[in-house]
């Protein structure tokens, strides 16, 4: 049974530029959550997609976007890249919005 | 607003030292409380949910417990291999989810 998987697994980018992280799901999760770990910290939360749809949102400006496909796969998408948004971003998959979250092995994002 | 606080922030134990890392939290109505183990680099790894105050659950060397402020994780004879940042994570009756800045454990051999 494959997990949560993640692509790519690094990227470098420069300050301005724009990226998409993409999420498969754990096989029978239909919930995809996204997070932001930078260094020393723990994850913080990004948003939920569940029916295709936004269903909840952290504290993260709308520079961050995301979308989910009829499948359940997930992406995220970053505008305007800035330093501060190097971190290790992290997808999680859950049966249902109050299912526990598996997460997949994240992407490195540097922003130089 | 949900809040997780995790001590200690470090912890270095012998092979063998049992010892316990601590998770407390604020919540508007705990909807569970999670543990995770990460790896340096990886994806945080599920170890345990809990509902309710009173609950424990087990696995291997770890001995998760709640109470209706905080959250133990017992290591019982640790062993090298469970050097790794602990993390715990609340969700609330909005479904949000919230983590803590984690314990990274260090097991000397």
């Amino acid at each position: 049974d494959a997990g949560v998987t993640q692509s790519p697994t690094h990227l470098i980018k420069t300050r301005g530029q724009q990226v998409t992280l993409r999420c498969s799901p754990k096989s029978g999760h239909d919930t995809v959550s996204w997070y932001q770990q930078a260094l020393g910290q723990g994850p913080q939360f990004i948003f939920q997609y569940y029916e295709e749809e936004e269903r909840q949102r952290g504290n993260f400006p709308d520079r961050f976007s995301g979308h989910q496909f009829p499948n359940y796969s997930s992406e995220l998408n970053v505008n305007a890249l800035l330093l501060g948004d190097s971190a290790l971003y992290l997808c999680a998959s859950s049966p249902g919005q109050g299912g526990t979250q598996y997460f997949g092995p994240g992407t490195r994002l540097l922003v130089l | 607003e949900d809040q997780v606080t995790q001590s200690p922030e470090a912890l270095r134990l012998q092979e063998g030292e049992s010892s316990s890392l601590n998770c407390s939290y604020t919540v508007s109505g705990l909807r569970g409380l999670f543990w995770y183990r990460q790896d340096p680099g990886k994806g945080p790894e599920f170890l345990f949910t809990l509902y309710s105050a009173g609950e424990e659950k087990e696995k291997e060397r770890l001995k998760a417990t709640l109470t209706k402020k905080e959250s133990f994780l017992h290591i019982t004879a640790p062993k090298p291999e469970d050097s790794a940042t602990y993390l715990c994570a609340v969700r609330d009756y909005g479904q949000n989810f919230v983590f803590g800045p984690g314990t990274r454990l260090s097991v000397l051999p």
